[in-house]
């Protein structure tokens, strides 16, 4: 059974550009959820989804966007990148939506850092 | 709006010692999850512990066990004979649901240090 893989590992973007990061859930789970983890600090809920729709969305701009593909795997796109958008971002996947089987099981996460 | 908080931005323990890491909540849910995240330098997020907030046991896995207090909102982890592969940051999580949207809310963590 394969983990939850994500690409690229780094990545270094300049302000104003736009990126995708790119996530590969976990065989079987169909819910993606991405999160902002700045230097120091805790993961931030970007949003989530469940079989291809957005199903929940954390204090983030719409340039902030994402999709959700028929395998499940996921893209994060950020438009008009800012400084403050360097961070870690880090993906989970779950087996299911709700209940006991929500549990996530997180990527290893693309850094990201905009000068 | 749900909260986590964990005061103790850094701890350390000899190795083979116990050490609790703190974590308080806010909620007006009287259903949830909560959850006990390892981060090493390695940056994978890796489950540690989950409790329900209905069952009033303590979770225990092998050397991890909480100590759930759900009228003080308060939620502990208790590392017992630490090894040096504990060294991590350890973040305590609560999944909220709200609008149809389960979701994740972490605290802002806890290095743990393991002394040899």
């Amino acid at each position: 059974e394969t983990g939850v893989t994500q690409s690229p590992t780094h990545l270094i973007k300049t302000r104003g550009q736009q990126v995708t990061l790119r996530c590969s859930s976990q065989s079987g789970h169909n819910t993606v959820s991405w999160y902002q983890q700045a230097l120091g600090q805790g993961p931030q809920f970007i949003f989530q989804y469940y079989r291809e729709e957005e199903n929940g969305r954390g204090n983030f701009p719409p340039r902030f966007s994402g999709l959700q593909f028929p395998n499940y795997s996921s893209e994060l796109n950020v438009n008009a990148l800012e400084l403050d958008d360097s961070a870690l971002y880090l993906c989970a996947s779950s087996l299911a939506l709700a209940g006991p089987y929500n549990e996530q099981f997180f990527g290893p996460g693309t850094r990201l850092t905009v000068l | 709006a749900q909260t986590v908080t964990q005061s103790q931005p850094e701890m350390s323990v000899q190795e083979a010692e116990t050490v609790t890491l703190s974590c308080t909540y806010d909620t007006s849910e009287s259903d949830y999850y909560l959850f006990w995240y390892k981060q090493p330098p390695s940056r994978q997020m890796i489950l540690v512990i989950r409790q329900e907030a209905y069952k009033q046991q303590n979770a225990t896995e092998n050397r991890f066990s909480v100590n759930f207090q759900k009228a003080a909102k308060s939620f502990s982890l208790k590392i017992s004979d630490s090894q040096l592969g504990d060294a991590a940051m350890y973040f305590c999580a609560y999944r909220s649901y709200t609008s149809g949207t389960y979701k994740y809310i972490f605290g802002t963590g806890t290095r743990l240090k393991v002394l040899a």
